[in-house]
């Protein structure tokens, strides 16, 4: 069926080093990935998306790869700051369809 | 910028009380949705909308109901409050069909049933 996953429920970095977020999923027919921040309180945000049809995409610090050989999607995020503390959740979608993951716990030691 | 907007974000209500959970969406979007999300259990899908006065059942539809009466706006009903509903609410909508799709949320309603 259609599941997607995390493989950590938390991690701790330093600040100033970079985090590596990881996701698995199970289903090959998917199109599109979203990666969500959701600090404390507050609701998801959007972060940055991939299509199925590529392998990696930059935005401002952060770094989104996919390798659909092995289904599994990663979230990196360079010279990670007290603000990045947050849950990190990604998602699937198709069609009207979205799937998500249970999330990361970042810490961000000081 | 794009915006969902949940208009209660904290809420206490005593068991058997009939609760109203409104959001308001900017974007136009078709597709409009409501969560619930609790600790370990991640986003569970209550109802969701893909138009006017259409609605569907998610993963969770037990004990709630939804209204779609305009295009913008999604309201989730608590019929009769139980302390179990006791949750995080998150609205979201997105355009719909074809891929590449981003959902969008609102900022949640904390509500809680005593």
């Amino acid at each position: 069926g259609e599941s997607v996953g995390l493989h950590l429920p938390t991690l701790s970095v330093q600040e100033g080093d970079n985090s590596i977020i990881n996701c698995a999923y199970s289903n090959s027919a998917s199109d599109y990935f979203i990666w969500y921040k959701q600090e404390s309180g507050k609701g998801p945000q959007f972060i940055i998306d991939i299509r199925s049809n590529m392998d990696k995409r930059q935005g401002q610090r952060v770094t989104v790869l996919l390798n659909k050989t092995v289904k599994h999607l990663s979230l990196q995020i360079a010279a990670t700051q007290p603000g990045d503390s947050a849950v990190y959740f990604c998602a699937r979608n198709t069609g009207n369809q979205f799937y998500f993951g249970t999330g990361t716990s970042l810490t961000v030691i000081p | 910028d794009v915006k969902v907007t949940q208009s209660s974000r904290y809420l206490v209500k005593r068991t058997g009380e009939k609760v109203f959970l409104e959001c308001v969406q900017d974007m136009d979007h078709e597709n409009m949705f409501w969560y619930r999300q609790d600790p370990g259990l991640g986003l569970r899908l209550i109802y969701f909308s893909y138009d006017v006065k259409m609605k569907e059942k998610g993963d969770i539809p037990e004990g709630y109901s939804v209204s779609r009466e305009k295009k913008e706006r999604f309201s989730l009903i608590l019929e009769s409050a139980s302390t179990n509903q006791t949750s995080m609410y998150l609205c979201a909508s997105s355009f719909t069909g074809g891929s590449g799709n981003t959902i969008y949320f609102g900022e949640g309603s904390w509500l809680t049933v005593v």
